[in-house]
């Protein structure tokens, strides 16, 4: 089996900051995710990467940069943090893109006060 | 509007009673995957049901597929404290975008 961790868990920012979320996982997948969550809405996919420094739009990149360095490894940038922005941003990894079962760390909630 | 949406936002019962959540697409699937989140924690895959399947099992969980109609449904037997979290399900688009579509999710509550 496998992890994927994500740091930090809790993260507060001010408004107009750039926050950057990591996330390590030892699977070795190839792809990988990361997806924001808001309160009763589904997952909705801010960006991938098929390989290491591969990197692909989702359909939420705007407002939003990732970084792929390693195959182990994805962080992402909120550019400037929204004033009263609550969220939780799961990172998630599989096999290949597609059908392929996806397997998420716990999550870093953020918060911009 | 909502590609794939789970129909409850939540449900209750008590621990052994049997339990569906049911989702509804709109879109041709190759496949649909359910996923559980319980509190403080990521989504874990449960089932996953390719488009040419109509029931899949997994334990006390079973999933059925019905393309004609696009929507499916999980269904949990004899429920336990533990199966308390929020039920996604996900669909696999069979043109254009490959991404997973998710619902917003039905929140199971299991009481004792």
């Amino acid at each position: 089996g496998g992890i994927i961790t994500q740091t930090p868990k809790f993260l507060i920012g001010q408004e107009g900051q750039k926050l950057t979320l990591k996330c390590q996982q030892n699977f070795n997948h190839d792809t990988m995710y990361w997806y924001r969550q808001d309160s009763g809405k589904g997952l909705r996919l801010i960006y991938y990467s098929i390989t290491e420094n591969d990197l692909q739009k989702g359909d939420l990149s705007e407002g939003y940069d990732a970084s792929r360095e390693k195959k182990s490894s994805f962080s992402l940038t909120v550019t400037s943090a929204q004033k009263n922005e609550m969220a939780v941003f799961l990172c998630a990894s599989s096999i290949d893109r597609g059908r392929a079962e996806q397997f998420f760390g716990p999550g870093t909630r953020l918060t911009v006060l | 509007s909502q590609l794939a949406e789970e129909n409850l936002w939540a449900l209750s019962v008590h621990e052994g009673e049997s339990v569906t959540v049911n989702c509804s697409y709109k879109t041709s699937i190759t496949a649909l995957q359910w996923y559980r989140q319980k509190s403080g924690e990521g989504p874990a895959q449960l089932i996953l049901i390719r488009s040419n399947e109509r029931e899949k099992r997994n334990g006390r969980l079973r999933a059925t597929l019905d393309t004609s109609s696009q929507s499916s449904s999980l269904s949990i037997t004899a429920t336990r404290c533990e199966d308390t979290a929020v039920y996604f399900c996900a669909t696999v688009p069979s043109s254009g975008s490959w991404q997973l579509i998710f619902g917003s999710g039905t929140q199971l509550t299991v009481m004792p």
